[in-house]
């Protein structure tokens, strides 16, 4: 049974349309991130969270904005959809202090495609 | 130079064969380690975190060698089932309270019949 949820599972749009990708997670975390991965490539963060009103830009560059009102609720918006944008954006979220802990549980990923 | 290094491969192994992936870290004050699996298409899952004096799971067992900053994973009698891609990961610094978690590039495993 999923911690975390990611809606759509995969979305196919329109270039310049304004498009939100959803993540929540019962588990009560703290940390949340965004991650985007091309096929067999490497995963790159994009946004991260340390809680409520806190958000961060990852390493990677990224066109979209995120926003954190919920703890539960990190969801990823673009405001003009692009084909630069066709990948896998896969949510993940994890304990304040993890260590030897489970690390990140990861959403299944919403699959996007931009024609 | 990437923060955590791994050789992408693909290993190309017989079912029942024995495989070791390494992986190379650069921050020396890193203090959290895991070990991920990741099927094709599908999101990251944690195989195993990596403890200093190593540890085993079943067919799998991984080592850490803070010195050297190298971390390997063995898997023994490999089956078809363990066909995936494997993720070396780091936390970010020597902070335990950060959170945030350095992804290798994986290593593609193939378990051949």
């Amino acid at each position: 049974e999923a911690d975390i949820y990611q809606t759509p599972r995969y979305l196919v749009i329109g270039t310049g349309k304004k498009i939100t990708l959803e993540c929540s997670q019962t588990m009560g975390h703290d940390k949340m991130y965004w991650y985007q991965q091309d096929p067999g490539m490497e995963l790159h963060l994009i946004h991260y969270s340390y809680g409520v009103n806190s958000t961060e830009k990852g390493d990677l560059s990224s066109e979209s904005t995120v926003s954190r009102i919920r703890t539960e609720h990190f969801p990823l918006t673009l405001e003009s959809a692009r084909p630069s944008h066709t990948s896998q954006y896969l949510c993940a979220s994890s304990e304040v202090g993890t260590s030897r802990g489970g690390g990140y549980t990861f959403g299944s990923g919403t699959r996007l495609t931009v024609v | 130079r990437k923060e955590v290094e791994q050789d992408p491969g693909p290993f190309n192994v017989p079912e029942g064969a024995t495989v070791a992936f390494n992986c190379t870290y650069s921050n020396s004050a890193s203090q959290s380690f895991f070990w991920y699996r990741q099927d094709c298409r599908k999101e990251p899952k944690l195989l195993m975190s990596v403890y200093s004096s190593g540890n085993e799971d079943g067919r799998f067992t991984a080592q850490l060698n803070r010195a050297s900053q190298y971390i390997s994973l063995l898997i023994r009698d490999s089956k078809l089932s363990d066909s995936a891609t494997y993720l070396c990961v780091v936390s970010e610094d020597g902070s335990s309270n950060t959170g945030k978690l350095i992804f290798g590039q994986g290593t593609t495993l193939q378990v051949k019949p």
